[in-house]
C-alpha cells in the first residue's frame, strides 16, 4: 500500500521553464491538495480538489494550474517557473472533510 | 487567515512537559494537529471538532476552547521521538474545504 506518491522528488528548473508535478494516491480518497512549504511560513494551500474533475484555488494559486482527470491523480503545473516558486511541494489526500490527511514525501523544487 | 502558533520554538529535556498553542482571530470549526520531522512529510496526530472536546494520543493530548478560538497541544513526559515541528491546521466552517496551517512550533527534546 503506497499511500500518496509524488513524482519527482527533486528538480531544478531554469526561470521560464515549465514542469508538472504528479501526485498519485491509492486510498480512493475524494479530497486532494497541493501545498508549498517555505521556511517560517508553514504549509500554504495552492489548489485543492474535492473530487474527480473538480479543482479550486487555495491561498496561493498564482502561477500554478492543476488538473484532476482521474480520482487517484492530482497534477500541479508550473507554466513559467520563477525563482519565487523555489520551495518544497507537498501533496496530500483525505477521504473527506475533518478526516486525517495523508501527505506525500514532498518535491524539492529549485528555480534558478 | 493563518492561525498563530506559540511558542515558535521550545527545547526540552526528556521527561519534561510542553504546551503548544494555536490561536485564531476567526471562529473555528475544527483544529488538526500534525508533526513533521526534518526532511519528512507531516504526519497526522489528531483532529478536534467544535465543542471543546479533548482528545488523546498516547502521551500527547489536545484541547479545543471554542470561546477563546484556541487549541492547545499537550506533550507529557516528552520522549526523544517527539522532536519535530508541530503544525496546527484550522477550518472555519463545516463546509470550508480548506485547511489553513500555522507557521509551526519547532520542538527539540534533548537526552
Amino acid at each position: 500500500n503506497a499511500g500518496v506518491t509524488q513524482t519527482p522528488k527533486f528538480r531544478v528548473l531554469k526561470t521560464g521553464q515549465s514542469m508538472t508535478l504528479l501526485c498519485a494516491q491509492d486510498m480512493n480518497h475524494e479530497y486532494m491538495y497541493w501545498y508549498r512549504q517555505d521556511p517560517g511560513m508553514g504549509l500554504r494551500l495552492i489548489h485543492y480538489s474535492v473530487g474527480e474533475g473538480t479543482t479550486a484555488k487555495g491561498e496561493v494559486p498564482d502561477g500554478y494550474n492543476v488538473s484532476r482527470l482521474k480520482k487517484q491523480n492530482f497534477l500541479l503545473g508550473l507554466e513559467s517557473a520563477a525563482p519565487s516558486q523555489t520551495s518544497v511541494y507537498f501533496c496530500a489526500s483525505s477521504f473527506h472533510l475533518n478526516t486525517e490527511a495523508f501527505f506525500g514525501q514532498g518535491t524539492r523544487l529549485t528555480v534558478v | 487567515q493563518q492561525p498563530v502558533q506559540s511558542p515558535q520554538a521550545v527545547i526540552l529535556r526528556e521527561g519534561e512537559d510542553a504546551v503548544i498553542n494555536c490561536s485564531s482571530s476567526k471562529a473555528l470549526y475544527s483544529v488538526h494537529w500534525y508533526r513533521q520531522k526534518h526532511g519528512e512529510a507531516p504526519v497526522f496526530l489528531m483532529i478536534l471538532l467544535k465543542g471543546g472536546e479533548q482528545k488523546g494520543h498516547d502521551k500527547i493530548s489536545a484541547s479545543f476552547n471554542e470561546k477563546k478560538q484556541q487549541s492547545s497541544l499537550y506533550l507529557t513526559a516528552s520522549q526523544l521521538s517527539y522532536s519535530g515541528t508541530y503544525f496546527c491546521g484550522t477550518e472555519y466552517s463545516s463546509s470550508a474545504r480548506q485547511l489553513t496551517f500555522g507557521s509551526g512550533t519547532q520542538l527539540t527534546v534533548l537526552p
